[in-house]
């Protein structure tokens, strides 16, 4: 089955500075590629997400990159503010596989 | 507001007891998901539920079950339970049978075993 592996567990960055999270997948039918973002004692919520037939999405300050070649993807966020403060999980699925298969989590914490 | 509906927001009970938790997806929506997240844990995907049927089993204990009923709301029992089954559950829910498209989760259950 998929494998997601997630870097780093944790995350200081200075308000203003950018962010970036990685994430390596190791099934190759993986194509779709969602970033959850959980606040403190919230529900986890879809950021961003990327499908197989791009390699680069952006919303805003958030961005992820897809290299389907290395198997990996990052999230990159820029002018960072305290509202970022979070954990973000990635995951990797493929239609007909039916789960999705998160990361373990990244806490970023925003130093004001 | 996700539109996904768990109740209750909290569980305490004893070790050895039963419990049930529910989940009522977003209107539309087909597939159920379950999901424990322990303290400073990662999503762990328990089951998943489509339109009644069973699709897809993760790490989920025999002790642990599940159904979707036909107005496909769906229910988590956990029975003989032990002190680590303390954890927030989540249901989510999609349109589809899932793998490539938008979770929307519940604000979970928030289940504490004395």
């Amino acid at each position: 089955g998929e494998n997601v592996e997630q870097h780093p567990s944790t995350l200081s960055v200075q308000e203003g500075d950018s962010a970036v999270i990685k994430c390596t997948y190791s099934d190759s039918a993986s194509n779709y590629f969602p970033w959850y973002k959980q606040e403190l004692g919230k529900r986890p919520q879809l950021i961003i997400d990327i499908r197989s037939n791009v390699g680069e999405k952006k919303d805003q300050r958030i961005a992820v990159t897809l290299n389907k070649t290395a198997k990996h993807f990052s999230l990159h966020i820029t002018e960072t503010q305290p509202e970022d403060s979070a954990v973000y999980f990635c995951a990797a699925g493929n239609f007909g596989n039916e789960k999705l298969t998160f990361g373990t989590g990244t806490r970023l914490t925003i130093i004001p | 507001d996700s539109g996904v509906t768990q109740t209750p927001k909290h569980l305490i009970t004893a070790t050895g007891q039963r419990v049930t938790l529910r989940c009522s997806p977003r209107s539309g929506d087909l597939s159920v998901y379950w999901y424990q997240q322990s303290l400073d844990q990662g999503l762990q995907f328990l089951i998943q539920y489509y339109n009644g049927e069973e699709r897809a089993k993760g790490n989920i204990l025999e002790r642990f079950s599940a159904q979707q009923f036909p107005d496909l709301h769906s229910e988590l029992n956990l029975s003989s339970l032990e002190l680590g089954d303390s954890a927030l559950y989540f249901c989510a829910s999609s349109v589809g049978r899932g793998g490539n498209e938008k979770l929307f989760f519940g604000s979970g259950t928030q289940l504490s075993v004395l």
